[in-house]
């Protein structure tokens, strides 16, 4: 089992729709989690970071966390086409590593 | 402000030829990571430094791999001899301190044929 599991997709979503995507975890140990998005051909950029239970906004972006279910969400609100890109979840360890899940990529069609 | 800096962005090779990475981290961070990312295993961590000290080597698959951080401001990771199953996207990414955010440079695109 990986550390962090994500649906390699494509999740398709119509342009203006919300587009959930999905990881879970299995190191207990892990504290905080990130989103990055990533492009073809392009490097990884942080789109935000959530270390407490609940919810946090950050635009047209809503991370969620919940530490009893070992599960992390990205929310994208109004989705767009520039939005279509591979989004990677990763879970910090007790060592302060980050363990990459292997992406979800996202379709956002016009 | 400049972002993490990686040289070259392509290298092909042949087979048993040594190739040398390199990476400028983000001036003031103190943390810097090389991973590889294939389509097959995603984006492995292959090592760590923190204050130019290696921290974490456990992801490096094999004794022809090795880095160094000789300072604050320049990384190499080397492979020697190189195989052609060590084609891949090699990111250096770096961070004010371990467990903060990390920012990616663009990547090596390498190819060993």
């Amino acid at each position: 089992q990986k550390e962090v599991e994500q649906n390699s997709g494509p999740l398709s979503v119509p342009e203006g729709a919300i587009a959930s995507l999905n990881c879970t975890y299995s190191d207990r140990g892990s504290q905080s989690f990130f989103w990055y998005r990533q492009y073809s051909g392009k490097s990884p950029e942080l789109i935000m970071f959530i270390y407490s239970n609940g919810d946090k906004e950050d635009g047209r972006f809503t991370a969620q966390l919940n530490k009893a279910s070992q599960y992390v969400s990205l929310l994208i609100r109004d989705s767009q086409p520039s939005d279509s890109a591979t989004y990677l979840c990763a879970g910090l360890t007790g060592f302060q590593k980050l363990v990459f899940g292997t992406g979800t990529r996202l379709l956002v069609s016009p | 402000d400049a972002g993490v800096i990686q040289s070259p962005r392509h290298e092909v090779t042949e087979m048993g030829q040594e190739v040398t990475l390199r990476c400028k981290p983000i001036s003031g961070h103190n943390s810097l990571f090389w991973y590889r990312q294939t389509m097959m295993r995603g984006l492995e961590l292959l090592i760590y430094f923190n204050n130019n000290v290696p921290i974490d080597d456990s992801g490096m698959p094999e004794d022809r791999f090795s880095a160094k951080m000789p300072n604050a401001s320049f990384s190499t990771l080397k492979i020697q001899p190189s195989e052609p199953r060590d084609s891949a996207v090699y990111f250096c990414a770096s961070g004010f301190d371990l467990g903060e955010t990390q920012y990616f440079g663009p990547g090596t695109r390498l190819l060993v044929l």
